[in-house]
């Protein structure tokens, strides 16, 4: 299977700095990485995802890369606001023949210190 | 409604009580999902529907039983849990054919007393 692992577990940052959070995935076979946010309470969510034939994507504040070789992918946030923070879970899907299995990082906790 | 959405929010049970947790989603999608979530843990993928068949189950203690009676639909059976059970089940449904977003639920709060 894959095995996802995600720092840091906390990242605490000033208002209008950026956050960057780190992923690595085992199975060179994952070939889709999206990132979640889960608000508290709430469910989570997409925020952005990048394809293995990508490098870099970007949407306004956040930009995702990735790099196969290493096997590593990196959620950025520039500019951060108050309610960007959240957990954020990156994932790694894998493809077998039985369906799509998603596999997820511990999370990490943003708090943007306003 | 739309959306993914999953009853109860919370339940608390005792070790040797039976019940059920019900994933209900109005997306059209083919694939479903259980996941457990626990404090400080990634999110544990229990299991996988693809068209109303099983075809993923992570190693699951047997006291958790799936059901998917359509593909709309979607039960996790509890019976005899342990109190390590407790954490918040998200059920989440996509299509299966193709790489494509996930969509959870609210999840239920499950408290084993």
């Amino acid at each position: 299977g894959e095995n996802v692992e995600q720092h840091p577990s906390t990242l605490s940052v000033q208002e209008g700095d950026s956050a960057v959070i780190k992923c690595t995935y085992s199975d060179s076979a994952s070939n889709y990485f999206p990132w979640y946010k889960q608000e508290l309470g709430k469910r989570p969510q997409l925020i952005i995802d990048i394809r293995s034939n990508v490098g870099e994507k970007k949407d306004q504040r956040i930009a995702v890369t990735l790099n196969k070789t290493a096997k590593h992918f990196s959620l950025h946030i520039t500019e951060t606001q108050p309610e960007d923070s959240a957990v954020y879970f990156c994932a790694a899907l894998l493809e077998p023949e039985t369906g799509n299995q998603f596999y997820f990082g511990t999370g990490t906790s943003l708090t943007v210190i306003p | 409604e739309t959306g993914v959405t999953q009853t109860p929010r919370h339940l608390v049970m005792g070790m040797t009580n039976k019940k059920s947790l019900k994933c209900e989603q109005h997306l059209g999608h083919n694939a479903m999902y259980w996941y457990k979530q626990s404090a400080k843990k990634p999110l544990e993928l229990m299991f996988v529907y693809n068209f109303k068949e099983q075809t993923e189950n992570n190693s699951v203690p047997s006291r958790f039983s799936p059901e998917c009676p359509n593909s709309s639909h979607l039960f996790l059976h509890l019976h005899t849990l342990q109190p390590e059970d407790s954490a918040l089940y998200l059920c989440a449904s996509s299509q299966a054919d193709h790489r494509g977003e996930l969509f959870f639920g609210e999840g239920s709060r499950l408290t084993v007393l």
